[in-house]
């Protein structure tokens, strides 16, 4: 499974907007790019998947440059409910399910 | 439809004791995974079963650890002989079978954790 890289924290205001980049040099053809997040004391959250270019669904929006090393999730006018810590993870749905989980990126969300 | 759910919430076992932790996955889902995940860090996957049988138990340690999934009823993580070093919070997870589908897309429950005085 690729290995990915993000920032371990960030820190925004509401109303912002907030970019989580993912950096996954090693991604496979195969491979698919997922994002989860997860608030404290809960499960882990699907929030969005994509496999290149952009994507968007009613949460996030992710975008996917065309050499797929890299991947940005973008969650527009944060509030204080979106602090959690953002996880980002690559693979296929081949062989092994697994879930390779990073220490993902800590967003604090500021009023 | 009900989500993933765990049970319990909270487990309090002293050294030495079993602890047994449930999961009963999502409707329609026969994939259940259950991962470990320590204070400020990321999940580790232990093990992921189908229905009567263990698919990947690569992450599960080899002594103390078993899980199942039985049937019916729900799937059963059990720890024998608890050590201060399992205190942590167990998730468990369910994805449909169909492959291809929703690639990697994986529903949590709310975890049990764990705590062994």
């Amino acid at each position: 499974l690729a290995k990915t890289t993000q920032p371990i924290s960030m820190d925004s205001y509401e109303g912002q907007e907030v970019n989580i980049t993912c950096s996954h040099n090693n991604i496979a053809t195969n491979d698919y790019i997922t994002w989860y997040q997860q608030f404290p004391s809960q499960g882990p959250r699907f929030i969005i998947q994509g496999y290149k270019t952009k994507v968007t669904n009613e949460v996030a929006s992710l975008f996917i440059p065309a050499d797929r090393k890299s991947s940005t999730l973008s969650l527009p006018r944060v509030s204080l409910s979106d602090t959690a810590v953002y996880y980002c993870l690559v693979g296929d749905d081949t062989g092994r399910r697994a879930l390779t989980f990073g220490s993902g990126t800590r967003l604090q969300v500021q009023p | 439809n009900a989500g993933v759910m765990q049970n319990p919430r909270h487990l309090v076992r002293r050294r030495g004791q079993e602890a047994r932790l449930r999961c009963s996955p999502m409707k329609g889902h026969s994939h259940v995974y259950w991962y470990r995940q320590l204070p400020e860090e990321g999940l580790k996957f232990m093990v992921y079963l189908q229905k009567e049988n263990i698919i990947d138990e690569s992450g599960m340690p080899k002594e103390r650890f078993s899980a199942e999934f039985p049937k019916e009823g729900p799937s059963i993580l059990r720890i024998q002989q608890v050590v201060r070093g399992d205190s942590a919070a167990y998730f468990c997870a369910s994805s449909p079978a169909l492959a291809g589908v929703n690639l990697n897309i994986q529903y949590f429950g709310a975890g049990t954790r764990l705590s062994v005085l």
